[in-house]
């Protein structure tokens, strides 16, 4: 079936405007991550969502930074006020399974990368 | 907190020669899970290998196999009979088996070039 998806796939946008970033995990993934990238650096971790479970935010930057998910399906990362140092790649994943067994796969989107100007 | 450190920004090899990318990681546990992922032009992370550190047979994947050495905590990868389409920047990343720990810890990574 299909891949995990994002949009848009670029976004510029200017300092202080609000932005917000979609995912659509693979169909009946109960796990969701969003990380970020910046310029040739790794990943780093923001947030995860299981099934109807409370989210991980531990990875999230400021409070300017939150996410939502309607159940299963789509999520949304939303960066309030953005800053030139949101400046980066933004990949979604998700993996099957309740509970998110540690020996399941993340599946990558092709990520969003944000521009702030 | 757990740390991956990947000490080669860059790699290159010739087409057909074997290349070994190297891997540090600092963790308390002493159980747990090494990912390499690969990360072509088109951003997209696949996962090239997977390694379970209560196993001690090395995982290998057709041309791609690991040197697990968990007392060094050591996780490197070679790559043989390297291709043009390995071409790519090189992640390994670790991630606890503690239910519910679920985010995988990226090292800073490595480029990959393949001379023809």
């Amino acid at each position: 079936g299909a891949g995990v998806s994002q949009s848009p796939s670029n976004k510029v946008t200017e300092k202080g405007k609000d932005v917000e970033l979609r995912c659509d995990p693979i169909s009946g993934h109960t796990a969701l991550y969003w990380y970020r990238q910046r310029l040739g650096q790794g990943l780093e971790f923001l947030i995860y969502f299981q099934g109807n479970s409370a989210p991980d935010k531990s990875g999230l930057p400021s409070d300017r930074f939150s996410a939502e998910r309607t159940g299963e399906s789509v999520s949304t990362l939303t960066i309030q006020r953005t800053q030139q140092e949101d400046s980066a790649v933004y990949l979604c994943a998700s993996s099957r399974g309740p509970g998110g067994r540690p020996t399941e796969t993340q599946y990558f989107g092709p990520g969003t990368r944000l521009l702030v100007l | 907190a757990q740390t991956v450190t990947q000490s080669q920004p860059e790699m290159s090899v010739q087409e057909a020669e074997t290349v070994t990318l190297s891997c540090t990681y600092d963790t308390s546990e002493s159980d747990y899970y090494l990912f390499w992922y690969k990360q072509p032009p088109s951003r997209q992370m696949i996962l090239v290998i997977r390694q379970e550190a209560y196993k001690q047979q090395n995982a290998t994947e057709n041309r791609f196999s690991v040197n697990f050495q968990k007392a060094a905590k050591s996780f490197s990868l070679k790559i043989s009979d390297s291709q043009l389409g390995d071409a790519a920047m090189y992640f390994c990343a670790y991630r606890d088996i503690i239910q519910g720990a679920q985010k995988l810890v990226f090292g800073q990574g490595t480029r990959l070039t393949i001379n023809p």
